[in-house]
Order: C-alpha cells, then sequence, then structure tokens
C-alpha cells in the first residue's frame, strides 16, 4: 500500500512571497502519478499540478512547479509570487499507474497568505 | 473543462433513514468514478471505486451493506447511506476519471461534495 506524508501542518507566507511544500511517498511501483490539489474554504477540490513518475522534467503550471525527486520520492511544490487567493489547504495525492485507481491523499498543509 | 456535479450540496437526515447522494459527469464519460470521505479538518480517505456496470471496489474497512454505490449509466454514479447514524455525519466527495491509466492521460475532477448531517 502508498502512503503519503504532508510534515507541515500550517504554513504562512507573506504576499507576493515564494512558499514551498513538501510531500514524501511511499510505493514500491515504478509507474504512478503524483498530484497537488488545492482545496479552499468552499471544499472544491482543485488540481493545482501533476507529474508522471516517468516524465524526469519537473511540471510547470504558471506559478506552481513541482521537485520531483524519485529515488528520494519526494515531491514538493513551490508556489512563487504567493497572492491571497492561494491560501487553502493544499494536498499530496498519488495514483497507481497500472490500473483505475483512486488517489491516495496526505493529511494536508493549511496554507495562510497575509497580506 | 471537466464538471462533475453532485447533488444535493448539503443534506440532514434522521439516524435510522437512508439518504442518497448523486454524482454526475456533466461534460463527459467517466467509466470509473471514486467516492471519499472527508471528517473536519482531516485529509480525503478513498471509500470505493465505482465502475460502470459492475460491482463496486470497496476499501478496507469500508461496510459495502452501509455505502451502496450504483453506476448505472457513464454519467452518474449513486452512493446511498443506508441506516445512517450520527457517527455516519461527514463530507462526502465523488471524483470521475478522465482518460485512461497507464502511461496514458490520467485525471481526476472531483465534484463540489455533500455534507451530511445525521441527527
Amino acid at each position: 500500500a502508498q502512503t503519503v506524508t504532508q510534515s507541515q501542518p500550517e504554513m504562512s507566507v507573506q504576499e507576493a512571497e515564494t512558499v514551498t511544500l513538501s510531500c514524501t511517498y511511499d510505493t514500491s511501483e515504478n509507474n504512478y502519478y503524483l498530484f497537488w490539489y488545492k482545496q479552499p474554504p468552499s471544499r472544491q477540490m482543485i488540481l493545482v499540478i501533476r507529474q508522471e513518475a516517468y516524465k524526469q522534467q519537473n511540471a510547470t503550471e504558471n506559478r506552481f512547479s513541482v521537485n520531483f525527486q524519485k529515488a528520494a520520492k519526494s515531491f514538493s511544490l513551490k508556489i512563487s509570487d504567493s497572492q491571497l487567493g492561494d491560501t487553502a489547504m493544499y494536498f499530496c495525492a498519488f495514483a497507481s499507474g497500472g490500473g483505475a485507481d483512486g488517489l491516495t491523499f496526505g493529511k494536508g498543509t493549511h496554507l495562510i497568505i497575509q497580506p | 473543462g471537466a464538471v462533475v456535479s453532485q447533488h444535493p450540496s448539503w443534506v440532514i437526515c434522521k439516524s435510522g433513514t437512508s439518504v442518497k447522494i448523486e454524482c454526475r459527469s456533466l461534460d463527459f464519460q467517466a467509466t470509473t468514478m471514486f467516492w471519499y470521505r472527508q471528517f473536519p479538518k482531516q485529509s480525503l480517505m478513498l471509500m470505493a471505486t465505482s465502475n460502470e456496470g459492475s460491482k463496486a471496489t470497496y476499501e478496507q474497512g469500508v461496510e459495502k451493506d452501509k455505502f451502496l454505490i450504483n453506476h448505472a449509466s457513464l454519467t452518474l454514479s449513486t452512493l446511498t447511506v443506508t441506516s445512517a447514524h450520527p457517527e455516519d455525519s461527514s463530507f462526502y466527495i465523488c471524483s470521475a476519471e478522465i482518460g485512461t491509466s497507464g502511461r496514458g492521460s490520467y485525471e481526476q475532477y472531483f465534484g463540489p461534495g455533500t455534507r451530511l448531517t445525521v441527527t
């Protein structure tokens, strides 16, 4: 079974700063997917970024980028030029690549962007 | 973009009654849908995988007779909480899978969730 660990329950940064959220995972699989989801107070899950394990290049989506270290099983999210609207819970998630599996989520990091 | 809806968004029911939650993919067909449960200030926990035209696959510890899942079409999956008790009060979220797994495209899109309160 896979496990996903987010060791930062809460983080707080000033607006416009850069923040990195950490995530580690454990799996014996070689083919899988990793995700970062944002859950604002509305509780709607929003996909932030996705990484395929077979791709060496780190995924980037505008101000969001990841540092994917496959050997270390680490998948951190960097948010540049943070905005007030980035305030939310952020969940790291794992999906097996072998079939149609659900996601295994970490416990989440509550990110607060201060004005 | 892919849109998933849930109905109702909030439901209150009395202990011992059953309640049905619907999950619909509005602009795509979803062979596979998933049901998650989220307690306050906690993460999402996968409850079951719903496959169109076949029986759902439940995660360990989830009572299949209590949480009935039906995936009758490629755009609709339902979760029925039977004989609900206060401890079943939670936030239930569904998601639908787009594309193929393996080395193909793989994404899940989430519904807005249903808050269930059992009194």
